[in-house]
């Protein structure tokens, strides 16, 4: 099946400072990649969506410097949250396409901003 | 207005009982999919079961079937022989258009228990 990877699994970092999570898919090409964010017991909500090679489109809401994302190549794609804050803390997850109808999820990174 | 509507926060099901979870959406194209996924409390996101708009059958995987009702706007979950295991949460999508790259548009979960 697909499968797709994040990184880090979860990660805790001092408000101000930037941190990158990253999105894989291991075992096929993915054109489009998704990036979700979820809060405690909330659904998920989502943020951008990625294309390889061009910019990503994001949701209105969502502040395009605050979450920088980059999907450099066909199997990767980076969400960067810069000088994170305490509300940035939530549970990030990303999904890629295949060609097919479905989505494959990632795993999900948690976020924690002290 | 809400595109997917999941009406039900939690239930309760009785292990080895079959539970129907609702979702109702609000789409004006004609095609569209619909898609169910469980996440369990480590947070992953499982894909379950997918229906088309254009689907003529109820789709089946398993244990899990989706009882799609077209005219009322409906796709609603149905799980059989519920299992210890399948407690979680439910989230029902939707996709609109016909490129299977648009987003996804989650309902707001039901939080299944089954009981032992």
């Amino acid at each position: 099946g697909a499968v797709v990877s994040q990184h880090p699994s979860w990660v805790i970092c001092k408000s101000g400072t930037s941190v990158k999570i990253e999105c894989r898919s291991l075992d096929f090409q993915a054109t489009t990649m998704f990036w979700y964010r979820q809060f405690p017991k909330q659904s998920l909500m989502l943020m951008a969506t990625s294309n390889e090679g061009s910019k990503a489109t994001y949701e209105q809401g969502v502040e395009k410097d605050k979450f920088l994302i980059n999907h450099a190549s066909l199997t990767l794609s980076t969400l960067t949250v810069t000088s994170a804050h305490p509300e940035d803390s939530s549970f990030y997850i990303c999904s890629a396409r295949r060609g097919g109808a479905e989505q494959y999820f990632g795993p999900g990174t948690r976020l924690t901003v002290t | 207005a809400q595109k997917i509507t999941q009406t039900q926060p939690g239930m309760f099901v009785q292990e080895k009982e079959a539970v129907t979870l609702d979702c109702t959406y609000d789409t004006s194209d004609q095609s569209y999919g619909l898609f169910w996924y469980k996440q369990p409390s480590s947070g992953e996101m499982i894909f379950l079961i997918y229906q088309g708009s254009y689907d003529e059958q109820n789709a089946t995987e398993g244990r899990y079937s989706l009882n799609f009702q077209k005219a009322r706007k409906s796709a609603n979950l149905v799980i059989s022989a519920s299992q210890l295991g399948d407690s979680a949460m439910y989230f029902c999508a939707m996709r609109e258009g016909w490129n299977a790259g648009n987003m996804l548009t989650f309902g707001g979960g039901t939080r299944l228990m089954v009981k032992p």
